[in-house]
């Protein structure tokens, strides 16, 4: 069946590093894949997004990457802020969106 | 817009009570998600509608589940009788699928079954 999975359910970096947040999918027939954050008592937020007809697309400060051959998908975070601490999910979407389970982004000062 | 708005923000209840939760999706969207997230499932869809009509339900765990959405301003997620089980944070969500598929999550609402 469809699954959506993160590579590590935890990730703790240095203020200021790049931060990499992976994601592997199953479903060959998604066409449409988006990264959400959670902060600590609030409900997912959009961050970027991307369409399966592409392989990267920047937003600020973020940079989504997909390869489609190996079903794979990335969130990289530049300059990462202690604000940017959160759980990071990725989504696909075949008519209707699967999540994953969520990576843990801590922010060491 | 305020967003997609739920309540109660907080619900503790007794086992074997009905529990009823709302939400108010974003004026507009056409399309609205219950989910449930607990530390051990993570983010479940439950079920969710496009234009006030069920698409897909196969998330909904036992019949003790029912959603409604009378009109596009409004959905309850009932649960009769509740259990300890339940307890969880059950987020409603709503997107515009004339735009993207990105969908708005409201606060959440975190029930708590004794």
């Amino acid at each position: 069946g469809e699954s959506v999975g993160l590579h590590l359910p935890t990730l703790s970096v240095q203020e200021g590093d790049n931060s990499i947040i992976n994601c592997a999918y199953s479903n060959s027939a998604s066409d449409y894949f988006i990264w959400y954050k959670q902060e600590s008592g609030k409900g997912p937020q959009f961050i970027i997004d991307i369409r399966s007809n592409m392989d990267k697309r920047q937003g600020q400060r973020v940079t989504v990457l997909l390869n489609k051959t190996v079903k794979h998908l990335s969130l990289q975070i530049a300059a990462t802020q202690p604000g940017d601490s959160a759980v990071y999910f990725c989504a696909e979407n075949a008519g209707k969106s699967t999540f994953g389970d969520g990576t843990t982004l801590t922010v060491k000062p | 817009d305020a967003g997609v708005i739920q309540s109660p923000r907080h619900e503790v209840t007794e086992m074997g009570q009905e529990v009823t939760l709302r939400c108010k999706p974003i004026s507009g969207h056409d399309y609205l998600f219950w989910y449930r997230q607990t530390m051990m499932r993570g983010l479940e869809l439950l079920i969710y509608f496009n234009n006030n009509v069920p698409i897909d339900d196969s998330g909904m765990p036992e019949d003790r589940f029912s959603a409604k959405m009378p009109n596009a301003s409004f959905s309850t997620l009932k649960i009769q009788p509740s259990e300890p089980r339940d307890s969880a944070v059950y987020f409603c969500a709503s997107s515009f699928a004339g735009s993207s598929y990105e969908q708005y999550f409201g606060p959440g609402t975190r029930l708590t079954v004794t």
